[in-house]
């Protein structure tokens, strides 16, 4: 089955630690995405990256940091600059088919993962 | 900038009622526009969406949603829900640079 996983489910980690949170998809897909999601606040955008080895800052990128060196693995690391890490992250992905969204196609999401510093 | 509004934080309906979710997009030229839906724990499942043509679109599990320019709108139907469509709902409108804005949501209670 195509899809995207993320790994692990639930994450608690001690504050002050980086950690790092897996995100892999066999859709083919070029583009991936994470997003942070904070109850009432919807999906903000963390970082994303729309081919290998390439990666953008979005709108709340301070306190993490990204990798893409494979085209189905976009792994986050929530560092221990982050304010306030304790959140649900989502990851992402979608395919690019040229320069402008309108050739993309539509974001899938993998099933999230919560993470808890204590 | 491109930005989404959901009025309605939380709705409650009774199960086989109809469903109504608002939501207002801010955006100068032609939106793309979607709608999610997420269970609890759970990731964002795309229902239906809109990048040009029939206004009215038609998605997954009995939804709808009309594009309507004139109001900035793309509310989101559904005639008769199912306890089962309890869940969390987004819309989100495509930013002109690979990048979604998404609504702070709209939780559904559903009552037997």
């Amino acid at each position: 089955d195509g899809g995207i996983t993320q790994s692990p489910k639930y994450l608690f980690r001690k504050e002050g630690q980086n950690v790092t949170l897996s995100c892999e998809q066999n859709l083919n897909h070029d583009a991936m995405y994470w997003y942070r999601q904070d109850p009432g606040q919807g999906l903000r955008l963390i970082y994303y990256s729309q081919i290998v080895n390439d990666f953008q800052k979005g709108d709340i990128a301070e306190g993490y940091s990204v990798s893409r060196e494979k085209k189905e693995s976009f792994p986050l690391t929530v560092t221990s600059a982050q304010k306030n890490p304790t959140a649900f992250y989502l990851c992402a992905s979608s395919i690019v088919r040229g320069t402008s969204y309108t050739s993309t196609d539509t974001q899938y999401f993998g099933p999230g993962t919560r993470l808890t510093v204590l | 900038a491109q930005s989404v509004t959901q009025p309605d934080i939380h709705i409650t309906v009774s199960e086989g009622a109809s469903l109504e979710l608002r939501c207002n997009y801010s955006y100068g030229a032609t939106p793309y526009l979607f709608w999610y839906v997420q269970s609890p724990g759970q990731g964002l499942q795309l229902l239906l969406k809109y990048f040009s043509g029939d206004t009215l679109v038609q998605g997954i599990k009995g939804f709808e949603a009309e594009f309507k320019r004139s109001q900035s709108s793309f509310n989101l139907r559904k005639p008769s829900v199912h306890w089962s469509d309890a869940a969390e709902y987004f819309c989100a409108v495509a930013r002109n640079d690979y990048k979604l804005s998404f609504g702070a949501g709209t939780t559904v209670t559903v009552r037997a």
